[in-house]
């Protein structure tokens, strides 16, 4: 069974950093594409960042809004997803989900964790 | 960006019933690169339909994606109690965008 769990949210002030993590079972997770999408009641769902897998790269790719200022890493090691956060805004809070890519497209997402909460508030 | 409108916003239905949900977008969408999502409260999205009528892994046969260039229909043909929850739209074309949902509530 795959399963996707993400830690690491919380409360922070602007101009913060957090670091999320998701630890993947269920799947070889050295083949999969990784995607992080946050989902906000204003904006709806919106995707972060993508990371592909090693044998294709390990490029990534970042939505404009969090372009520069968020990173996303993978350790197939420890079978986990990273996101660094820095310079965090008001508009960052949102519900992140790390997601896994289908194996038809790496911009569909065949699999999601439960999501962990960021709230960035002064 | 492509733009996906859902309708209807909310859809209140019985179980047993027919359930046909909207999604329109802006532009034409290449390839049919169009999914369905289901949401239930607390919980990640779940896939249900990909390449506009490819049913995902384990899916029941109730659920069907139909639809291509701009008009898309999921339509569940029996509603059961745990599919009461928030829809969504994707599509992945073009860069990728999410619809703003449709709530199918109990009646």
């Amino acid at each position: 069974e795959v399963q996707l769990v993400e830690s690491g949210g919380g409360l922070l002030k602007p101009g913060g950093s957090l670091r999320l993590s998701c630890a993947a079972s269920g799947f070889t997770f050295s083949n999969a594409w990784m995607i992080w999408v946050r989902q906000t009641p204003g904006k709806g769902l919106e995707w972060v960042g993508r990371i592909k897998s090693k044998k294709d790269g390990e490029t990534t790719d970042y939505a404009a809004p969090v372009k520069g200022r968020f990173t996303i890493s993978r350790d197939d090691s420890k079978s986990t997803l990273y996101l660094q956060m820095n310079s965090l805004k008001t508009e960052d809070t949102a519900v992140y989900y790390c997601t896994k890519g289908h194996y038809t497209s790496g911009w569909l997402f065949d699999y999601w964790g439960q999501g962990t909460l960021v709230t960035v508030s002064s | 960006e492509i733009v996906l409108t859902q309708s209807p916003g909310t859809l209140s239905l019985s179980p047993g019933e027919r359930a046909t949900l909207s999604c329109r977008a802006s532009q034409s969408v290449r390839s049919s690169y169009l999914a369905w999502y289901q949401q239930k409260p607390g919980q990640g999205p779940r896939l249900l339909i990909y390449g506009a009528s490819s049913r995902a892994t384990g899916i029941p046969d109730r659920f069907s994606g139909s639809g291509s260039g701009t008009d898309f229909t999921l339509t569940i043909s029996r509603l059961e109690p745990e599919d009461f929850a928030m829809y969504y739209c994707q599509q992945y074309g073009n860069s990728l965008t999410f619809g703003g949902g449709t709530k199918v509530e109990i009646k």
